[in-house]
């Protein structure tokens, strides 16, 4: 059974105080690891894409890493608009393409 | 953001009424999903579509049904609500199920079953 688990549940942050969320997962041959960004009372709205180990992302302070078992999200210098949960998934190379999801990490930037 | 929408975004029913949620989209994606959100949870897959008529079951399907009888609509119904039914519900769309796909979601939508 895939699994994918996100730490910390929670973060809080001073504005522009560095670090990182993780998603660990096991699942029979990764095809592709998403985060996704979700707002209160929003959809999750998409960030990236990683599809092997040693690739990397960046989009403005974030910046996405994946390796066999594990994929951080790096935040750079974080401001308070960065205040989201942050949703990572997977989908595994063989049978129903279906996404599983991690709990969220739910991040707070305070000014 | 994707040209999805969801239909009421919120409600509030009795346990034994039906009721059905719309996911419209104009982007003429072939892929439709349904996931519910519950605190404590991560989104969870309800059914999803890979075509006009087509549809499959995902992880959590009991309780649910869904039709799409045209590209742009997917439709979740819940014969008989129950209180175990109440949490928000998402529509998403892809253009494709292979890889290298990104999921859309829409913006949600919130069910109470009292």
């Amino acid at each position: 059974e895939d699994q994918v688990t996100q730490s910390p549940e929670a973060l809080r942050l001073q504005e522009g105080e560095s670090s990182s969320l993780n998603c660990s997962y096991t699942v029979s041959g990764l095809r592709g690891l998403f985060w996704y960004r979700q707002d209160p009372g929003k959809g999750p709205e998409f960030l990236f894409t990683l599809y092997s180990a040693g690739e990397e992302k960046e989009k403005e302070r974030l910046k996405a890493t994946l390796t066999k078992k594990e994929s951080f999200l790096h935040i750079t210098a974080p401001k308070p608009e960065d205040s989201a949960t942050y949703l990572c998934a997977v989908q595994a190379a063989a049978g129903s393409y279906q996404l599983t999801f991690g709990k969220g990490t739910k991040l707070s930037v305070i000014p | 953001d994707a040209g999805i929408t969801q239909s009421p975004r919120h409600k509030v029913t009795e346990t034994g009424t039906p009721v059905t949620l719309r996911c419209h989209q104009t982007e003429n994606h072939r892929y439709m999903y349904w996931y519910r959100q519950d605190p404590g949870h991560g989104l969870r897959l309800i059914h999803y579509s890979y075509g006009v008529k087509d549809t499959d079951k995902g992880e959590v399907s009991d309780g649910y049904s869904v039709s799409r009888s045209k590209t742009e609509d997917f439709l979740l119904t819940l014969e008989s609500a129950t209180s175990s039914q109440t949490s928000v519900y998402f529509c998403a769309i892809s253009r494709d199920r292979a890889s290298q796909e990104t999921q859309y979601f829409g913006p949600g939508t919130r069910l109470l079953v009292l």
